[in-house]
């Protein structure tokens, strides 16, 4: 099956600094890949996804680039606000097969004031 | 829209009881739910997929016999956990996909926080 890693585990960046965090995918096979913000207490939350025929996108402060070759994709955040703090999480899913997202660890992201 | 709501949000139970756990698509219908499992600051373990009128499909090393899950309706999954053990207290969140809109983000419900005692 998939297996997703996820680096680093823990973050801390100065506000208006910027946050790369980056992961890794095992299935050649998978095909999206969305991230998630989940912040304390609450339901994560997709903040922005690619598909494998992409190579970046990009959403106001977050971009996602993605090397399929090397099978790892990031998630940028630039101009970081002290309400980015959270956990993120990325994950490989493979598309109209059964749909399955597989996550990695996570990322507990402190933007410090 | 896309609301996924999850009920009970927390439940506690005795050892060897069985609990069971509601997953509702309020807004939109849902041929597939997923099933996941939270432990404390770590990620979301995909325990089994459920799909509206046909079996769920269980990850490796999940028990189906242990984790029994029923999609009856496009926006109802329930997943009961059957003679709980202590070691099954975790965090069980549920997620929606909206199939019909041409997207294939999951919706994710709060949450159920289960401890057996």
């Amino acid at each position: 099956g998939e297996n997703v890693e996820q680096h680093p585990s823990t973050l801390s960046v100065q506000e208006g600094d910027s946050a790369v965090i980056k992961c890794t995918y095992s299935d050649s096979a998978s095909n999206y890949f969305p991230w998630y913000k989940q912040e304390l207490g609450k339901r994560p939350q997709l903040i922005i996804d690619i598909r494998s025929n992409v190579g970046e996108k990009k959403d106001q402060r977050i971009a996602v680039t993605l090397n399929k070759t090397a099978k790892h994709f990031s998630l940028h955040i630039t101009e970081t606000q002290p309400e980015d703090s959270a956990v993120y999480f990325c994950a490989a899913g493979l598309l109209n097969t059964g749909n399955q997202f597989y996550f990695g660890t996570g990322t507990s992201l402190t933007v410090i004031p | 829209g896309a609301v996924v709501s999850q009920h009970p949000s927390w439940v506690i139970c005795k050892s060897g009881t069985s609990v069971k756990i509601e997953c509702r698509s309020l807004d939109f219908q849902a041929t597939t739910m997923f099933w996941y499992r939270q432990f404390p600051k770590q990620s979301l373990m995909l325990m089994a997929t459920s799909n509206e009128g046909s079996k769920a499909t269980y990850e490796q090393g999940v028990e189906k016999d242990k984790f029994l899950i029923n999609h009856a309706s496009l926006t109802l999954s329930t997943l009961t956990v059957t003679s709980a053990h202590p070691e099954d207290s975790s965090f069980y969140i549920c997620s929606a996909r909206d199939g019909t809109g041409g997207t294939y983000e999951q919706y994710f419900g709060p949450g159920t926080r289960l401890t057996v005692t």
